[in-house]
């Protein structure tokens, strides 16, 4: 039982450059999240998906995109990266239904926009 | 909208308790919850709170609720060198599953 994985796990990019981040999770929860980590800024919401098929924006989507591949995969894109999206991604999973809504990290992106 | 606060920094000696504090703005919060980073990896939740409840004890973690004031605190019992990370409150909302977090607590424990 891995939990929470992302991939990769460092990537540098040029200014402009795409790509996308990957993240699965094997607890068979519905809803996924993706956030930036910024120093002195915490964590901030970016985009979630409640269910299979369904996205939300967070508190800071843009320059981002979103796809719920499936119940396992929520992967983020960034189509033109620039270097204001310089951070760590971390990706989450929550199960519904506890009421709790405690989520599970994955161990990050580290991305670095040049 | 609700917002989150903690003080960014403490620092301890080893053997002593630690005390992080958190206040938080919306009071329809249902639960609120402590989660520990440690140097380059994810978060991890070391325990939570039901809004209805005030305390909650789980071995060497303390968590107090005073709902009245919005205050929230984790006590670390005999702090190790290992507690040593960042701290993050966070609450979530009745029927929303999204979390709201604090901009976190580093905790430096000193031998």
């Amino acid at each position: 039982n891995a939990g929470v994985t992302q991939t990769p796990k460092f990537q540098v990019l040029k200014t402009g450059q795409s790509m996308t981040l990957q993240c699965a999770q094997d607890m068979n929860h519905n809803s996924m999240y993706w956030y930036r980590q910024d120093p002195g800024m915490g964590l901030r919401l970016i985009y979630y998906s409640a269910s299979e098929g369904t996205t939300d924006k967070g508190e800071v989507p843009n320059g981002y995109n979103v796809s719920r591949l499936n119940k396992r995969e929520f992967s983020l894109r960034l189509e033109s990266a620039a270097p204001s999206q310089t951070s760590v991604y971390f990706c989450a999973s929550s199960e519904e239904g506890k009421g709790t809504y405690e989520q599970y990290f994955g161990p990050g992106t580290r991305l670095t926009v040049t | 909208g609700e917002d989150v606060e903690q003080s960014l920094f403490l620092s301890v000696r080893e053997g002593d308790s630690s005390v992080i504090n958190c206040t938080y703005t919306d009071s329809s919060s249902t639960y609120l919850y402590w989660y520990k980073q440690e140097p380059g990896a994810g978060l991890q939740l070391l325990t939570y709170i039901f809004s209805n409840m005030d305390m909650k004890q789980d071995q060497r973690l303390t968590v107090l609720l005073n709902k009245k004031d919005k205050h929230l605190s984790l006590r670390i019992a005999d702090t190790q060198t290992g507690d040593s990370a960042i701290y993050f409150c966070a609450e979530s909302l009745s029927g929303y599953s999204t979390l709201t977090f604090g901009k976190g607590t580093m905790l430096l424990v000193s031998p």
